[in-house]
């Protein structure tokens, strides 16, 4: 398993609806993660940061699942704005590994 | 500025060409990383400074490839005898207690 995997998507969601998506890690070593978000053409931009107990930051839900390593993310009432590509960062002993992204289109 | 910045945004060399690639990260941030970025994948990671000091350069592919931070604020990677293979968006990012802000990027060509 790479160290970082992500769906690439795309995922084609009409405005409104919700929609989640995983990222799965091998190495259970202790190390933090994170939601990065990147625009077409843009540099990425934190997220959030995802925790055990779970994260929630407005219509943004994250979390971590260490047993079956993975972290996800739900995006409730999708708005057209929330189109881009979702990147999932592994942060362990300051090495930074990215997922290849999973790229959302919300429909109107 | 308030951001981290780089330059040039764009460049195109042909094949054989060094280039220089610069990063301004904010000020005070003590660590700094480099990326490549190709089309339709995500960053990949070259390097790590903290301070003036190299701490990680795991990722860079060959080589060819260089990247010092003298005076641990601005940061250059050099790429040398570039081939088409090195295009590529080149991201630098620098970070404050975990929080990675990254810088625009240069887009590099190489013909």
């Amino acid at each position: 398993r790479k160290e970082v995997e992500q769906d690439p998507g795309p995922f084609n969601v009409p405005e409104g609806a919700t929609v989640a998506f995983n990222c799965t890690y091998s190495n259970s070593a202790s190390q933090s993660f994170f939601w990065y978000r990147q625009d077409c053409r843009k540099e990425p931009k934190l997220l959030m940061s995802v925790y055990s107990s779970g994260n929630e930051d407005g219509r943004f839900t994250a979390q971590l699942n260490r047993a079956s390593q993975y972290i996800s993310l739900l995006i409730r009432d999708s708005k057209l704005s929330d189109s881009a590509t979702y990147l999932c960062v592994r942060n362990r002993d300051d090495k930074i590994i990215f997922g290849k992204g999973t790229r959302l289109h919300i429909l109107p | 500025g308030a951001g981290v910045s780089q330059s040039p945004r764009y460049k195109v060399a042909k094949r054989g060409q060094d280039v220089a690639l610069r990063c301004d990260p904010i000020s005070g941030h003590v660590s700094l990383f480099w990326y490549q970025q190709a089309l339709g994948q995500g960053p990949e990671f070259l390097t790590y400074f903290q301070n003036e000091a190299q701490l990680d350069k795991s990722g860079l592919p060959s080589d060819r490839f260089f990247a010092e931070r003298p005076e641990g604020s601005v940061s250059t990677l050099k790429i040398q005898r570039t081939q088409q293979e090195d295009s590529a968006v080149y991201l630098c990012a620098s970070s404050q207690l975990g929080e990675q802000f990254f810088g625009p990027g240069t887009r590099l060509t190489v013909l």
